[in-house]
């Protein structure tokens, strides 16, 4: 079974400061990677994805993926409060038809 | 389009009732999902559906039944429920192609 771990915080952060969110996974075979934020009382949203080593920039967003390490970060420069969320970390199953979730990393961002 | 819908939005249930949670999607999505999210938890796999007539267990199937007579609907069915199954039960929906699954607005179950 396929794990995905991250750190359930709460991250709190300053408007305007950059906040790291890590996650690792425990499949060496897994490939695809997906940031997914969501808001209380809400549902999930996809807002960052990641397939290949190295960073992926949208906007203040920015996903790292080192494979050798089994690890993906989520960065959100300039940070507003309408960040403040939970980010959840999600790789796909063994057999490539679903998504594994992590616990998700919330987030605080203060004015 | 509606994307995915998802009917009740809230429930209270009696120990060893039963209830069928709604799950529709008009957007031919082929893959169906139902996560159940508890308090400060991430989103846990209960079933999936890749097309009609095709169900899989996920990570968390027990006391759940689902099934998939058509491409547009997902029904998920609680027989006789358990306090432990009181959660907030997540719909979503992908085409076979994608890979970013869309969710419906959630239930939110309590069993007492």
């Amino acid at each position: 079974q396929k794990e995905v771990e991250q750190n359930s915080g709460p991250l709190s952060v300053p408007e305007g400061a950059i906040a790291s969110l890590n996650c690792t996974y425990s499949d060496r075979g897994s490939q695809s990677f997906f940031w997914y934020r969501q808001y209380s009382g809400k549902s999930p949203e996809l807002i960052m994805s990641i397939y290949s080593n190295g960073d992926k920039e949208d906007g203040r967003f920015t996903a790292q993926l080192n494979k050798a390490s089994q690890y993906v970060s989520l960065l959100i420069r300039d940070s507003q409060p309408s960040d403040s969320a939970t980010y959840l970390c999600a790789v796909f199953n063994q057999a490539g038809t679903a998504l594994i979730f992590g616990k998700g990393t919330t987030l605080s961002v203060s004015s | 389009n509606a994307g995915v819908t998802q009917t009740p939005k809230f429930r209270i249930l009696k120990i060893g009732q039963s209830m069928t949670l709604q799950c529709a999607q008009d957007m031919n999505h082929n893959y169906m999902y139902w996560y159940r999210q508890d308090p400060g938890m991430g989103l846990k796999l209960i079933y999936y559906s890749v097309g009609a007539g095709i169900t899989d267990k996920g990570e968390v199937p027990n006391g759940y039944n689902v099934s998939r007579s058509t491409t547009e609907d997902f029904p998920l069915r609680l027989e006789l429920a358990a306090p432990s199954q009181t959660s907030v039960y997540f719909c979503a929906s992908r085409i076979r192609q994608g890979y970013e699954q869309y969710f419906g607005p959630g239930t939110r179950l309590t069993v007492t």
